[in-house]
C-alpha cells in the first residue's frame, strides 16, 4: 500500500518549543515538499527537496527547518522563531521536479496548534 | 507569489447540477493542474492539462485551458454530494520547479 504518511494528525505545543512533523513516503519519489495551509490562504510552500541531502527554501521558510537524510523521509521542524505556527501542514511528493510538470501526492496533513 | 486564482471562492449547487470553477493565472505556463481537497484532508490530484491541449476529460470532469486568456475551467457534471470539497488549480511558478496553488473554490453539493 503505497503513499505518504504524516504523523501525528493533531499536535499541540506550548509557545517557545520546537516541534518536528514527520513525513514518510514509499512511492520511491525523488522530490518532497512541505506546505502550510491557513484558512482562506490556499497552500504556501515552505521547503522542497529534489534529492537526498539537498533542499531549497520555498516562499515562507523563515522559522522552519528541514532535513533529507533518506529518500523516504522529509521531516519539518517548526522552531520557536516562527511567529505564527498554528496551521495545517501538508507534505507532498512527486516523481521529480521540472517546470511543475509532475503531479504531487499529498499526505493527510498535521494540524499544529501552538498556545 | 500567487499565480493561479480560482473563481468563485464558494459555490453551492443541488445534486445532479453541473459545477463550473475557473482559474486565472498571470504568466505563461507549460501545464496546469487541478486538485481536490476534502475538509481536513490532503489534496488529491485530478487532472493535468498541458499548454498544447485545449480540453481534457476524466470521468465526470472536464478541464479546458485557454492560454490566450490565461485561464482554465473545471466542469463537474451531474454532481454528487460526495463532490463536496475545495478545488484548487496549480501552475508552475515562472519557470521554476515550484508549483503554486490558488486559494481554491469551495464547492458544496446539497443532496
Amino acid at each position: 500500500d503505497g503513499g505518504i504518511t504524516q504523523s501525528p494528525k493533531y499536535l499541540f505545543r506550548k509557545e517557545g518549543q520546537n516541534v518536528t512533523l514527520s513525513c514518510e513516503q514509499n512511492l520511491n519519489h525523488d522530490a518532497m515538499y512541505w506546505y502550510r495551509q491557513d484558512p482562506g490562504q490556499g497552500l504556501r510552500l515552505i521547503y522542497y527537496s529534489q534529492i537526498v541531502n539537498d533542499f531549497q527554501k520555498g516562499d515562507i521558510a523563515e522559522g522552519y527547518s528541514v532535513s533529507r537524510e533518506k529518500k523516504e523521509s522529509f521531516p519539518l521542524t517548526v522552531t520557536s522563531a516562527q511567529k505564527n505556527p498554528t496551521a495545517f501542514y501538508l507534505c507532498a511528493s512527486s516523481i521529480g521536479v521540472g517546470q511543475g510538470t509532475y503531479e504531487q501526492y499529498f499526505g493527510p496533513g498535521t494540524r499544529l496548534t501552538v498556545t | 507569489s500567487q499565480q493561479g486564482e480560482e473563481d468563485p471562492q464558494a459555490l453551492s449547487i443541488q445534486e445532479g447540477e453541473n459545477a463550473t470553477m475557473n482559474c486565472s493565472y498571470k504568466t505563461s505556463i507549460n501545464n496546469l493542474q487541478w486538485y481536490r481537497q476534502n475538509s481536513g484532508r490532503g489534496l488529491v490530484h485530478l487532472i493535468l492539462i498541458r499548454s498544447n491541449e485545449r480540453e481534457k476529460h476524466s470521468g465526470r470532469l472536464r478541464v479546458t485551458l485557454d492560454t490566450s486568456k490565461k485561464s482554465s475551467s473545471l466542469l463537474i457534471t451531474a454532481s454528487r454530494a460526495a463532490d463536496t470539497a475545495s478545488y484548487f488549480c496549480a501552475t508552475p511558478q515562472g519557470g521554476s520547479e515550484k508549483l503554486v496553488f490558488g486559494k481554491g473554490t469551495k464547492l458544496t453539493v446539497n443532496p
